[in-house]
């Protein structure tokens, strides 16, 4: 299948365990965030979203925590399975009026040990 | 059942020969983009549309067309002029800019 992990970081943890991602955005205007999920050989799926005006969000096993002060973005997946192994990006819109648009990073491999 | 589909999802091409990736959407956005995925690279932005009849330039549109008849539909051309073809392309719709973004299942495209 499709390989789009090659070369990326790689955080690797157990399965059951607890597993934080995290991401650097770059500019300090933007008010938008998004993880997607990439498994091999597909499209990349959303997974949580969240607006400059929040510091946290939670959803079914994901919490998205920002930190605007240092321009932080994690995402936290509860009891870590063997089908969340994929490559996970984190995107930002540092764009306002006609340019608005998302920049993405990229990427960050987890591998769940079973 | 509401989507964005690619087809093929492999490709194969020779050198110097133009080709043509398809991208249709139902889910009724206004907004539809081409990105480009290399090994241990992100998401590189090739063309934007925001509306029907109208596209924008992305980062790394040299070699690249496209265009935007009709809403669902965005095809992508990659010419014979773009130097390093072979990639994983994959064609997003959002229903605004900036905001949250559908992706399609990506054309694997081998360009010898």
């Amino acid at each position: 299948g499709e390989s789009v992990g090659l070369h990326l970081p790689t955080l690797s943890v157990q399965e059951g365990d607890n597993s934080i991602i995290n991401c650097a955005y770059s500019n300090s205007a933007s008010d938008y965030f998004i993880w997607y999920k990439q498994e091999s050989g597909k499209g990349p799926q959303f997974i949580i979203d969240i607006r400059s005006n929040m510091d946290k969000r939670q959803g079914q096993r994901v919490t998205v925590l920002l930190n605007k002060t240092v321009k932080h973005l994690s995402l936290q997946i509860a009891a870590t399975q063997p089908g969340d192994s994929a490559v996970y990006f984190c995107a930002e819109n540092p764009f306002t009026g006609a340019n608005s648009k998302l920049t993405f990073g990229k990427g960050i491999t987890l591998s769940v040990r079973p | 059942d509401g989507g964005i589909t690619q087809s093929p999802k492999y490709l194969f091409r020779k050198e110097g020969q133009n080709v043509t990736l398809s991208c249709e959407q139902n889910l009724n956005h206004d907004a539809m983009y081409w990105y480009r995925q290399d090994p241990g690279q992100g998401l590189r932005l090739i063309y934007y549309s925001q509306i029907v009849n109208d596209f924008q330039k992305g980062d790394i549109a040299e070699g690249y067309s496209v265009s935007r008849e009709k809403k669902e539909s965005f095809p992508l051309t990659v010419t014979s002029a773009q130097k390093n073809p072979t990639a994983f392309y994959l064609c997003a719709s959002s229903a605004d800019r900036g905001r949250e973004q559908y992706f399609g299942p990506g054309t694997r495209l081998t360009v010898t």
